[in-house]
């Protein structure tokens, strides 16, 4: 069982827009900046967005964060089949003083 | 550019130890905060440990504490995680992860590069 909750899946045609969603509390989410990263299968974990909305260089503009109390989003617009992969949240927990995890979002382009 | 390249692996019988190993190339090691995630077969990312840049502050996951021991070599830019009493549900991948923020460690960072992993079988 995550900390953070996600939706286990999402799925969407190339050119829509999705969202996933990760939900956490006042002791993550609420106080704490959220990251997203996003993952291949069998390959590393890549950091996707930073600080709650922010875009590492070389992330396209497609991707987009925010965050809103004890939650957070990831936007996907424009969607294309190389985004199909799985998506995790991420924050600092202050009462696990620890990093804690969503349960991944696996997304998959119709 | 940065390169984490993790090592030690492998089966391993439950209660039995084993030490992973990390080595950190293409950055200042000793100014990062450096952290151990796992992931078990089809699962999603769990944190397992990690240590500020001068191994001052260390934190670990609550199922393995008293079990596993992160430390850091800065001289030998590596990082370890010892783990003993080992169980069946600690089988995973197990990637080293750098910090973003130098001298920054927990609330003032954040993971920004990670490892290949070195996958971890508890079975007998």
């Amino acid at each position: 069982q995550s900390v953070l909750t996600q939706s286990p899946s999402v799925s969407g045609t190339p050119g829509q827009r999705v969202t996933i969603s990760c939900s956490g509390s006042s002791s993550n989410i609420e106080t704490y900046h959220v990251y997203w990263y996003q993952q291949f299968p069998g390959t590393a974990p890549q950091l996707l967005i930073y600080k709650n909305s922010q875009r590492p260089s070389g992330v396209p503009e497609r991707f987009s964060g925010s965050r809103s109390g004890t939650s957070a989003s990831l936007a996907i617009s424009g969607l294309r089949s190389e985004d199909e992969a799985h998506y995790y949240c991420a924050a600092w927990d202050d009462s696990l003083s620890g990093w804690v995890f969503g349960g991944g979002t696996k997304l998959t382009v119709l | 550019q940065v390169l984490l390249v993790e090592s030690g692996g492998g089966v391993v019988q439950p209660e039995k130890s084993l030490r992973l190993s990390c080595a950190a190339s293409g950055f200042t090691f000793n100014g990062y905060g450096m952290h151990w995630v796992r992931q078990a077969p089809g699962k999603g990312l769990e944190w397992v440990a990690g240590t500020s840049f001068d191994g001052s502050k260390i934190h670990y996951t609550g199922s393995v504490k008293g079990r596993f021991t992160i430390s850091r070599d800065n001289a030998k830019n590596m990082l370890y995680l010892e783990m003993n009493s080992l169980r069946p549900e600690d089988t995973a991948m197990y990637y080293c992860a750098k910090d973003k923020v130098i001298w920054g460690y927990g609330v003032n960072s954040y993971i920004d590069y990670w490892g290949q992993g070195t996958l971890v079988t508890v079975s007998s």
